[in-house]
């Protein structure tokens, strides 16, 4: 059974710092690895989602790396800002059908002023 | 495009009560999924739909029941709520089958049991 891990489960940085969350799953037979970002009180939007061929993806101020081999990936947010405040969420696909998702607990990100 | 939409935002229930949570999407996809995610923690699936007119269990389907009539609506039954149902209800949708396909997630329901 596949299952998805996040530490640290809360992150303080002060403004400017650079962000790095972590995610690590213990089957390494994935087909790709998602990241989302969910604000309080509110859905879940998709960052970036990173196949298994691939070892990074990259959207403006974010890059995801993946290692299947490790059972890792990583989410680089460059020059954190007060906005990039939320919790981080990876997820991976599993079962022989319908893409079900399998979610970490989440970071939850707090970028001080 | 709507993309996916829920109804209601919030829900107060009483123990014993019924209620079913509405999920609607626009993009015509045929995946349809529900999951829910307790404090501070991550989302566990409850059921999911491969299409119209099929559905399967998801990792917590305790206590809920699913239909999928069309390919744009999969409401969520609840019988007889119990306060270890208070969480936060999610539903999701996906384009194709196969696990490289994004999945795309409305914003939520919040419901309490007391």
């Amino acid at each position: 059974k596949q299952e998805v891990t996040q530490i640290p489960a809360a992150l303080s940085v002060p403004e400017g710092e650079n962000l790095v969350l972590n995610c690590s799953f213990t089957d390494s037979a994935i087909y790709n690895l998602q990241w989302f970002r969910q604000d309080p009180g509110k859905g879940l939007t998709s960052l970036l989602l990173i196949q298994s061929s691939q070892r990074e993806q990259t959207s403006g101020r974010l890059n995801a790396s993946l290692d299947k081999s490790s059972g890792r990936s990583t989410l680089y947010i460059a020059a954190s800002q007060p906005g990039d405040s939320a919790t981080y969420l990876c997820a991976v696909p599993g079962g022989a059908a319908g893409n079900k998702l399998t979610f970490g607990g989440g970071t939850r990100v707090l970028v001080k002023p | 495009n709507a993309g996916v939409t829920q109804t209601p935002k919030f829900r107060i229930l009483k123990i014993g009560q019924s209620m079913t949570l509405q999920c609607t999407q626009d993009m015509n996809h045929n995946y349809m999924y529900w999951y829910r995610q307790d404090p501070g923690m991550g989302l566990k699936l409850i059921y999911y739909s491969v299409g119209a007119g099929i559905t399967d269990k998801g990792e917590v389907p305790n206590g809920y029941n699913v239909s999928r009539s069309t390919t744009e609506d999969f409401p969520l039954r609840l019988e007889l709520a119990a306060p270890s149902q208070t969480s936060v209800y999610f539903c999701a949708s996906s384009s194709r089958a196969g696990p490289t396909y994004e999945q795309y997630f409305g914003p939520g329901t919040r419901l309490t049991v007391t």
